[in-house]
């Protein structure tokens, strides 16, 4: 089964920093999704990055996939104490878009 | 307007009760999931339904019975509870290969 790491396991920042989380796979990743998960709240998709080498960005937040698609990293930008929560991010092992396979989450918290 | 809504938000009862989790999308989306979150905040998929058709049952206790009366809806019953089903559930839908839209969770404590 594909398994994922996730780096690292908890994160505090001071407001306006920039920060970044990795996500490491032991098998390539066909999709690979980034989602935030607040105390209480489901899942908030942020991005999806399917092929080698891409890179995408949402307001402050970009996630890049690497050439061999089996390392992915979310860099936020001037953190805000928005940003606060639990960054995940999810794999889809067969390439089915059927199933996907979570890391273990990053906890952020942003100091203000 | 929700797009993924999960019924109850919060459920607590007692070992061996019979209780159901209801999800439902508007997202006109063709297939739901259910996902349980473990105390390491690990997800991990149980089921997945396309259609009302199942096609992922993971090793899942059949305690454990998924029900989609339409493609918009994907309920989860689970007989005779254990202390060990005390979690956070969380349904999704997703469209083809697009990205997971989660409901807001059912934090399931069994006493």
């Amino acid at each position: 089964s594909q398994e994922l790491e996730q780096s690292p396991q908890s994160l505090i920042v001071q407001e306006g920093k920039n920060l970044t989380i990795n996500c490491t796979s032991s098998k390539t990743l066909y999709g690979l999704y980034w989602y935030k998960q607040k105390y209480g709240e489901g899942l908030i998709f942020l991005m999806m990055l399917q092929k080698g080498g891409e890179e995408k960005s949402h307001e402050k937040i970009t996630a890049k996939l690497d050439e061999k698609k089996q390392q992915s990293s979310l860099h936020i930008t001037a953190s805000q104490p928005s940003h606060a929560g639990i960054y995940l991010c999810g794999a889809d092992p067969s390439g089915s878009a059927r199933q996907l396979t979570f890391g273990s989450g990053t906890q952020l918290t942003v100091l203000p | 307007d929700t797009a993924v809504s999960q019924t109850p938000k919060y459920l607590v009862t007692q070992m061996g009760n019979d209780k159901s989790i209801k999800c439902e999308q508007n997202l006109g989306h063709d297939t739901m999931y259910w996902y349980k979150q473990d105390s390491k905040k690990f997800l991990k998929i149980m089921f997945s339904y396309n259609n009302k058709e199942l096609i992922i049952n993971e090793t899942v206790p059949n305690r454990f019975s998924p029900k989609s009366p339409d493609k918009a809806h994907l309920n989860l019953h689970i007989n005779s509870l254990e202390l060990g089903d005390s979690a956070v559930y969380f349904c999704a839908s997703s469209q083809g290969s697009g990205g997971k839209f989660f409901g807001p969770g059912t934090r399931l404590t069994v006493l």
